[in-house]
């Protein structure tokens, strides 16, 4: 069974903080991995993707991966309060997408 | 923009009854996806499709069919709805040896 872990939260930071999520995943062999973003009552949506070893940066967002120690993270910049949502960790398991249930990341202002 | 669509955001059922979910997309995305999501349990996969008239079962199809007869539209039907089947179900669809999935917007089926 393919696994990708994550802590359910909440998360709480205040505006303006560095917000670190955590995922792990089961299966070495993966090689893509994806953070999604999903509001309450909505649909997910992709934030972000990373492929190789090592940090990938889009604006406020880094995603970080660590093959070795089977583990990738979100680090959200100056988290905002539109930024409170649940976040969902996907690895692609050869062509199955598998999530992990997702961590509530709360912002306070 | 890729556009996923769901036909229902809502629908209320009684137990027995058979349920049709349909999903299109507007991006000519070979593959497409059925998937429920339930508190503390995340997105389970429950039927995909990478062509026309083809499908392949996902993590928990048991209750479930689909039917993938264009290749926009891919529909996810309830043989015979049961309480258990109540869930938020979202279809997504990706470009062949594409691995970024997009989403619709959901559709919540309470069964009664």
């Amino acid at each position: 069974q393919k696994e990708v872990e994550q802590n359910s939260g909440p998360l709480s930071v205040p505006e303006g903080a560095i917000a670190s999520l955590n995922c792990t995943y089961s299966d070495r062999g993966s090689q893509s991995f994806f953070w999604y973003r999903q509001y309450s009552g909505k649909s997910p949506e992709l934030i972000m993707f990373i492929y190789s070893n090592g940090d990938k940066e889009d604006g406020r967002f880094t995603a970080q991966l660590n093959k070795a120690s089977q583990y990738v993270s979100l680090l959200i910049r100056d988290s905002q309060p539109s930024d409170s949502a649940t976040y969902l960790c996907a690895v692609m398991y050869g062509n199955k997408l598998v999530f992990g249930a997702g961590t509530i990341l709360r912002v306070k202002s | 923009d890729v556009k996923v669509t769901q036909s229902s955001r809502y629908l209320v059922k009684r137990t027995g009854e058979k349920v049709f979910l349909e999903c299109v997309q507007d991006m000519d995305h070979e593959n497409m996806f059925w998937y429920r999501q339930d508190p503390g349990l995340g997105l389970r996969l429950i039927y995909f499709s990478y062509d026309v008239k083809m499908k392949e079962k996902g993590d928990i199809p048991e209750g479930y069919s689909v039917s993938r007869e264009k290749k926009e539209r891919f529909s996810l039907i309830l043989e015979s709805a049961s309480t258990n089947q109540t869930s938020m179900y979202l279809c997504a669809s990706s470009p062949t040896g594409g691995n970024i999935q997009y989403f619709g917007a959901g559709t919540r089926l309470s069964v009664l």
